[in-house]
């Protein structure tokens, strides 16, 4: 069964910050959390990972709270591209441990 | 772009066939995931495969199957097909055990 909780659906403007919120409030200490999205009917694209820190790359933000419990990813400039299903997914880092997908957010960009 | 590609990218097959679906990686990445998608829900794991092994397995029967090759390429086999098979299919590989990158799937139907 998969670890987070996600709210099933979020819509967000075009050009704003799009906040996806996450619980996975078992994670264990040695278990990182991963954002996939997927766009319709394309494989799952990797967006960040982190364990403890808060992490940026070129796509997004990832915000980590202190005790671990919940996480947020944050898209700072959403356009309609980003329309997708994004998948918040805890796992070992390590050891080739297999993602375990719930349902997902789906965004959707609004114009 | 991923660097990961499947094929076919769809397949129509009748009930009690069998199907091979091919899946071809980057170099350097030993270890590959083949993933099930049925519509509507998030991809599940079938098997994982490092270094031509099996490394893992989800909760699917013996009559799913898989081979890793040397150079990077990989199959899932299915025999005898049934009507609950119909899904997209999804192959991803990792070089490192922590990022994995997916491919663009196979879309099966069984008829």
């Amino acid at each position: 069964d998969a670890k987070t909780t996600q709210p099933p659906s979020m819509d967000c403007a075009e050009g704003r910050a799009a906040n996806l919120p996450c619980n996975h409030s078992t994670i264990s200490g040695n278990e990182y959390v991963y954002w996939y999205r997927q766009i319709h009917s394309q494989g799952p694209q990797y967006i960040i990972h982190g364990l403890k820190n808060n992490e940026t790359n070129e796509m997004a933000s990832l915000i980590i709270t202190e005790d671990r419990k919940s996480s947020t990813l944050i898209l700072p400039h959403a356009t309609l591209r980003d329309t997708a299903v994004y998948y918040c997914i805890v796992r070992v880092g390590f050891g080739n441990e297999k993602l375990t997908f719930g349902t997902g957010t789906r965004l959707t960009i609004i114009p | 772009e991923t660097g990961v590609t499947q094929s076919p990218t769809h397949l129509i097959k009748t009930r009690g066939q069998q199907v091979t679906l091919r899946c071809s990686s980057q170099s350097g990445h030993n270890t590959v995931s083949w993933y099930q998608q049925a519509l509507g829900q998030g991809p599940q794991f079938i098997f994982q495969y490092y270094r031509e092994e099996e490394n893992g397995r989800g909760n699917f029967p013996p009559r799913f199957s898989g081979l890793q090759f040397p150079n990077y390429s990989s199959e899932l086999n299915v025999n005898a097909l049934e009507l609950d098979d119909s899904a997209l299919y999804l192959c991803a590989s990792s070089p490192d055990g922590h990022t994995q990158y997916f491919g663009p799937g196979t879309r099966l139907l069984v008829l």
